[in-house]
């Protein structure tokens, strides 16, 4: 089946550790995001790659980092620098070519960070 | 500026009844797309509905649809027959222009609570 899967479900991080958000693709699109989402409140975006090795900050990209070396996988690093980083993130993957505004995103199931 | 507008933080609907979702837009592109997404509790986000913005019906998907007001700048969301399981966050989210690289922009949700 297609999807994209976020791992882990859950993590826990003490404060003044870096950690990795994993993200995986099958759909063969070429877009990839990250959102950030707050107890009650809408996504924000986070970084975003339309294309294998390049990547773009999106509203609210300090204190986290991104990379994209295959179409496939998107991973997102949790810096020490990111002051407040207990929140919901969700992944999402979209075609992304002209005249593919129609062009829904996909999400994976997310993944809740918590610092201790 | 907000690009995505939900008025409504918190709906209230009696089982079988219809609801609408209120989300009004601000674009200067000739050309976008409008989504509608649905948050339950486990977080996951589900994809429902898509208007685009040359569409000249109305979008319909089962018991959704979305009521296009193009002048108005709203597209706004019906649900039909309302069921307890469509308790949840519901976003209105906008994509704008037919260029490769347009991103989503989200609104900030409005919390479905289907009484029995």
């Amino acid at each position: 089946d297609g999807g994209i899967t976020q791992s882990p479900k859950y993590l826990f991080r003490k404060e003044g550790q870096n950690v990795t958000l994993s993200c995986e693709q099958n759909l063969n699109h070429d877009a990839m995001y990250w959102y950030r989402q707050d107890p009650g409140q809408g996504l924000r975006l986070i970084y975003y790659s339309q294309i294998v090795n390049d990547f773009q900050k999106g509203d609210i990209a300090e204190g986290y980092s991104v990379s994209r070396e295959k179409k496939e996988s998107f991973p997102l690093t949790v810096t020490s620098a990111q002051k407040n980083p207990t929140a919901f993130y969700l992944c999402a993957s979209s075609k992304q070519r002209q005249g593919s505004i129609h062009n829904e995103q996909f999400f994976g199931p997310g993944t809740r960070l918590t610092v201790l | 500026a907000q690009k995505i507008t939900q008025t409504q933080p918190g709906m209230f609907v009696q089982e079988k009844e219809a609801v609408t979702l209120d989300c009004t837009y601000d674009t200067s592109d000739q050309s976008y797309g409008l989504f509608w997404y649905k948050q339950p509790s486990s977080g996951e986000m589900i994809f429902l509905i898509y208007q685009g913005s040359y569409d000249e019906q109305n979008a319909t998907e089962g018991r959704y649809s979305l009521n296009f007001q193009k002048a108005r700048k709203s597209a706004n969301l019906v649900i039909s027959a309302s069921q307890l399981g469509d308790s949840a966050m519901y976003f209105c989210a906008m994509r704008e222009g037919d260029d490769y690289g347009q991103n989503f922009v989200f609104g900030p949700g409005t919390r479905l609570s289907v009484l029995p």
